[in-house]
C-alpha cells in the first residue's frame, strides 16, 4: 500500500526566506513521487517528480527535492519564497495501475 | 488550447437532483481520471479509464457513474445529488509508460455546490 504524510498543513515564510515543505511517503514497492502546485481556484499544476533516476529532482519555479530513502521523504524546497509561491502544495505517491495518492496538502503562506 | 478542460467550471443545484460534468483532454492521452477534492482539501481518486475502459472504481456510491465515448472524453454523471457531493471534482489525463511514473495533467476543476 502507499501513502504520503505531509507534516504541517500550513507554513508561514517571510518573503526571500526558505521554504520547506515536508512529505514522508509509505510504498511496499519502489515509489514514484510527485509535488504538485495549486493556486486558489485552480487546478493542480505538476512542479517536479521523482522517477528513480537522481535522488535530487529539480522543478518548476525554482522548487527542487530530495529522495531520502533512508528517511523515506522527499521534502520541497526552494531557496527564497516568492510572494507569488503562495498556494496549497501537495506530495503525492503513485500506486501503480497510474494510481496518485494525494497528501492532505500545505498551505504556504509568504509574508511580505 | 486547454490541454484539460472541464464544464461547467461551477454548478449550484438542488438535492434529489441529476448533474453532468464533462471533461476533455487534446493531449492524445490514454488514461483519464475523476478526482474528488472535499471542503478539507483532501483528494481522492473516483475512477480512472484506460481507452475507455474502466480500471479504477474505488469506493464512490453508484449514484456516480462514469462514461467515456471516446478517449479524450470523460463525463461524470451524479444521480440523487446529496449535500455530501458538494466539493470540487477535477478531471486528469496521462498517457501509461510503465509503473505509475506517468505525470497526471489536471482539469481547472469543477466546484459543485448541493443545496
Amino acid at each position: 500500500a502507499q501513502s504520503v504524510t505531509q507534516l504541517g498543513s500550513h507554513v508561514s515564510v517571510s518573503e526571500g526566506a526558505l521554504v520547506l515543505l515536508r512529505c514522508n511517503y509509505s510504498s511496499s514497492v519502489p515509489p514514484y513521487l510527485f509535488w504538485y502546485v495549486q493556486y486558489p481556484n485552480q487546478g493542480l499544476q505538476l512542479l517536479l517528480k521523482y522517477t528513480s533516476a537522481a535522488t535530487l529532482v529539480k522543478g518548476i519555479n525554482g522548487f527542487e527535492a530530495e529522495f531520502k530513502k533512508s528517511e523515506t521523504s522527499f521534502h520541497l524546497t526552494k531557496p527564497s519564497a516568492h510572494m507569488s509561491d503562495a498556494a496549497e502544495y501537495f506530495c503525492a505517491v503513485s500506486g501503480g495501475a497510474n494510481n496518485l495518492f494525494f497528501g492532505t496538502g500545505t498551505r504556504l503562506t509568504v509574508i511580505p | 488550447d486547454t490541454a484539460v478542460s472541464q464544464t461547467p467550471k461551477y454548478l449550484v443545484t438542488q438535492m434529489g437532483n441529476d448533474k453532468s460534468i464533462k471533461c476533455e483532454q487534446n493531449l492524445g492521452h490514454d488514461t483519464m481520471y475523476w478526482y474528488k477534492q472535499d471542503s478539507k482539501k483532501f483528494l481522492k481518486i473516483m475512477f480512472s479509464y484506460n481507452n475507455k475502459e474502466l480500471i479504477i472504481n474505488e469506493t464512490v456510491p453508484n449514484r456516480f457513474s462514469p462514461k467515456s465515448p471516446d478517449k479524450a472524453h470523460l463525463n461524470l454523471h451524479i444521480n440523487s445529488l446529496e449535500l455530501g457531493d458538494s466539493a470540487v471534482y477535477f478531471c486528469a489525463s496521462s498517457q501509461v509508460v510503465s509503473g505509475g511514473q506517468e505525470t497526471q495533467y489536471f482539469g481547472p476543476g469543477t466546484r459543485l455546490l448541493v443545496l
